[in-house]
Order: C-alpha cells, then sequence, then structure tokens
C-alpha cells in the first residue's frame, strides 16, 4: 500500500525553468492537496481538487498551475520558476471532507 | 492574515514530563480542528483531531483541548517520550467549507532524556 507518491523527491532548477511536479495516490480519494512548507511560514495551500477534472485556489496559487486529469494524479506545474519557490512542496489527499489528509513525503525543490 | 497561529516556535521538555503545544485560531467558523506530527524529510502524519461541539479529545498519551470562547486549543502528550520529538501543526477547516484546512506555522517539540 504505497499511499501517496511524490516524484521526484529533490531538484535543482535554474530560474526561468519549468517543471511538473507528480503526485500518485492509490486510495481512490477525492481530494487532493498541493502544500509548500516554508521556514516559520507552516503549510500553505498551493492549489487543491474535489475531484476528477477540477481544480481551486489555494492561499498562495501565483506561478503554479495544476491538473487532475485522472482522480489518482494531482500535477504541480512551475512554467517559470523563481527563487522565491525555493520550498518543500507536500501533496496530500483525502477520502471525503471529513477525514483526516495522507500525505507524501515531500519534494524538496531549490530554484538557483 | 494568519488565521491559525503557533506562536511558541520550539518547546523542550524532559522525558517522562507533559508536554503542552497551543494553537490560537481567529476565525470564529473554524469548527473542526486537528494536530499532525511531522519528522525530518517525511510528511506530516495525523495525530488526533476534535470538533467543535467537544471540549476535549483523548487518544493514549495525546489529548487535545479546545476552548471555544477563547479561540484556542492545546496539545497534551503525557508522559513525554524522546520519540515525540517533532514538529507538531494545528490545522483547522471550517465545516460547511471542508475541501481545505489552513495550517499554522508549527511548533518543534524536543523531549530530552
Amino acid at each position: 500500500n504505497a499511499g501517496v507518491t511524490q516524484t521526484p523527491k529533490f531538484r535543482v532548477l535554474k530560474t526561468g525553468q519549468s517543471m511538473t511536479l507528480l503526485c500518485a495516490q492509490d486510495m481512490n480519494h477525492e481530494y487532493m492537496y498541493w502544500y509548500r512548507q516554508d521556514p516559520g511560514m507552516g503549510l500553505r495551500l498551493i492549489h487543491y481538487s474535489v475531484g476528477e477534472g477540477t481544480t481551486a485556489k489555494g492561499e498562495v496559487p501565483d506561478g503554479y498551475n495544476v491538473s487532475r486529469l485522472k482522480k489518482q494524479n494531482f500535477l504541480l506545474g512551475l512554467e517559470s520558476a523563481a527563487p522565491s519557490q525555493t520550498s518543500v512542496y507536500f501533496c496530500a489527499s483525502r477520502a471525503s471532507a471529513h477525514y483526516g489528509y495522507t500525505f507524501g513525503s515531500g519534494t524538496r525543490l531549490t530554484v538557483v | 492574515d494568519q488565521q491559525v497561529k503557533q506562536n511558541s516556535p520550539s518547546l523542550s521538555v524532559q522525558e517522562g514530563r507533559i508536554s503542552i503545544l497551543n494553537c490560537d485560531y481567529t476565525n470564529s467558523m473554524f469548527d473542526y480542528f486537528l494536530w499532525y506530527k511531522k519528522y525530518p524529510a517525511e510528511g506530516p502524519t495525523f495525530l488526533i483531531s476534535i470538533s467543535s461541539i467537544k471540549d476535549k479529545n483523548e487518544d493514549g498519551r495525546f489529548t487535545v483541548f479546545l476552548n471555544k470562547s477563547a479561540k484556542h486549543l492545546s496539545l497534551h502528550i503525557v508522559p513525554s517520550q524522546p520519540g515525540d520529538s517533532a514538529v507538531y501543526f494545528c490545522a483547522a477547516s471550517v465545516f460547511v467549507n471542508t475541501d481545505k484546512l489552513i495550517f499554522g506555522t508549527g511548533t518543534r517539540l524536543q523531549v530530552f532524556p
């Protein structure tokens, strides 16, 4: 039972480059989320999805795009990376609104 | 505007003693609260939750207390163990809009022998 899997685990990007972070869950969860964690800022919601084909903006959506073409996958894209996007990114999923989240182990992204 | 606040960035407690982690919130619409625990290089894991219809919820060594009038919740760990050393996040959601959680900034707990 893999749970929530994030790829890659580490990445270094140059300013202006693009990349996609993949989140996959095998629990048939409806809800999926992307958070970023920064020192002193806690976990801040970037984008989320309440079902296949749906996406919505969270607290800090600027500079990111997402897609949920398949129920099990939630992709986070950076079209033109900036140093301010250096962070640890966590994906999470849950079965419904009244259950706790299951988190992935994170992706550490550095933009130089 | 930080809706969920953890004002103590760190806490150090001796093994066997009680650890008390605090969390304050500003949005009176929040009515479901959770605590998550995070070890380095891992994702947060769910620890315990409480609904606003209760003022206490207990699970083994972990107890969460909710004071709605003060918009304050706390997590008590008794007795504290070295394996409890981690970062603890509180989180909150609005029942009618429970599609996302708002997290606090976290408190790093260190339990020393």
